[in-house]
């Protein structure tokens, strides 16, 4: 089945300074790729996606890329604020068959002011 | 558009009790997924649900928890006889229909404390 790494766990920025989140899948049929922000207490709330036939897409500060090849994407926010201060997860899905995520460990981000 | 609704919030249960965690997925979605959570933990995936049917069960274990999805009304998540271990939050999610139509929107959670 598919196993989902994530690194860092812990990452503390300057505010102002990009993050940079990675995360590496088992399963090369996995062709939905989202990440979540969940502040504490609160619900996983998507931020951004990809699909296997994007390479790299962005929304504002937020970006992700991904390399099939590798079976490795990333998270980028640039220009980091308080607010993105939070436990970020990447996950991965398979189209095939039951579409149920499999996520990484989580990356526990400080935006230091 | 209401998002996805889950209730109770907060449930606490003695151990051997019975909870029953309720979600009603977001206007337009039939596809529902269930996930745990622990303490300082990621989401581990439960159980996957389209309306009257149970698509893959493979991540909720065999004795104690059951789920449905019936034609009216919410899913349910149903633990029996609970123990400290199943303490969690339990968040469900829901996606549309259709085919590429894969983004899973989460509901706020409900956090089980066995007692």
């Amino acid at each position: 089945g598919e196993n989902v790494e994530q690194h860092p766990s812990t990452l503390s920025v300057q505010e102002g300074d990009s993050a940079v989140i990675k995360c590496t899948y088992s399963d090369s049929a996995s062709n939905y790729f989202p990440w979540y922000k969940q502040e504490l207490g609160k619900r996983p709330q998507l931020i951004i996606d990809i699909r296997s036939n994007v390479g790299e897409k962005k929304d504002q500060r937020i970006a992700v890329t991904l390399n099939k090849t590798a079976k490795h994407f990333s998270l980028h926010i640039t220009e980091t604020q308080p607010e993105d201060s939070a436990v970020y997860f990447c996950a991965a899905i398979t189209l095939k068959g039951a579409q149920k995520l499999v996520f990484g460990q989580g990356t526990r981000l400080t935006i230091n002011p | 558009n209401a998002g996805v609704m889950q209730n109770p919030r907060h449930l606490v249960r003695r151990r051997g009790q019975e909870a029953r965690l309720r979600c009603s997925p977001m206007k337009g979605h039939s596809h529902v997924y269930w996930y745990r959570q622990l303490p300082e933990e990621g989401l581990k995936f439960m159980v996957y649900l389209q309306k009257e049917n149970i698509i893959d069960e493979s991540g909720m274990p065999k004795e104690r928890f059951s789920a449905e999805f019936p034609k009216e009304g919410p899913s349910i998540l149903r633990i029996q006889q609970v123990v400290r271990g199943d303490s969690a939050a339990y968040f469900c999610a829901s996606s549309p229909v259709g085919q590429g139509q894969n983004e899973q929107y989460f509901g706020p959670g409900t956090r089980l404390t066995v007692t």
